[in-house]
């Protein structure tokens, strides 16, 4: 079945550095956009950024931008996040999710999500 | 940006009884939009894409209209499962997720 599976959260001090991935399975992952969408604490949905199918387009919030780096490796089927200089406000649980083929779109399947916690 | 208001915020209902949450953009974005639920503690799922159509395995008391700036979730006969928060998102330009209506129990 489709499945995405997160992994690389935890505890990093204010101006660290931390890389996410995401492992995909069950489709043709070359095929598809791909997202991460993170979660503060008792808060909203926030969607972080998105590269296209081809990895030509990329995008970022301006929450963001600058500091986050998206990629993708359709050899290994999984994508990342490249988080530098972590603020306290980027605290959430960071989903993955995909999108849809070759185009934006609606998100499914999400993975399950990992912890990011940027504290001193 | 484009701005996705959901109310109400919080929605009280009586179990079978049925529900409607409502989602403005603050810019036309014609049927791209898309519903989502969420349970403590797991991930998203999606209900609706296109505006009005359901995914797959999503239930038919679950429903979608609109387009343009207005559109609405009409859960037709609550169930027990159904107590959660849901959340819009537009994907016409980019992405935004409205700020999400908390279901709960009356």
């Amino acid at each position: 079945q489709v499945q995405l599976v997160e992994s690389g959260g935890g505890l990093v001090k204010p101006g660290g550095s931390l890389r996410l991935s995401c492992a995909a399975s069950g489709f043709t992952f070359s095929d598809y956009y791909m997202s991460w969408i993170r979660q503060a604490p008792g808060k909203g949905l926030e969607w972080v950024s998105y590269i296209s199918s081809s990895g030509t387009s990329i995008y970022y919030a301006d929450s963001v931008k600058g500091r986050f780096t998206i990629s993708r490796d359709d050899a290994k089927n999984s994508v990342y996040l490249q988080m530098n200089s972590l603020r306290a406000e980027d605290t959430a649980v960071y989903y993955c999710a995909r999108g849809q083929s070759r185009s934006l779109g609606w998100f499914d399947p999400w993975g399950q999500g990992t912890l990011v916690t940027v504290s001193s | 940006e484009i701005v996705m208001t959901q109310s109400p915020a919080t929605l009280s209902v009586s179990p079978g009884q049925r529900a409607t949450l409502s989602c403005r953009a603050s810019q036309s974005v014609n049927s791209n939009l898309a519903w989502y639920q969420q349970k403590p503690g797991q991930a998203p799922r999606l209900l609706i894409y296109g505006a009005s159509t359901r995914a797959t395995g999503i239930p038919a008391r679950f429903s979608g209209s609109g387009s343009g700036t207005e559109f609405t979730l009409t859960i037709s006969s609550l169930q027990s499962e159904d107590f959660a928060v849901y959340y819009c998102q537009q994907y016409n330009y980019y992405y935004t997720f409205g700020q999400g209506t908390k279901l709960e129990i009356k």
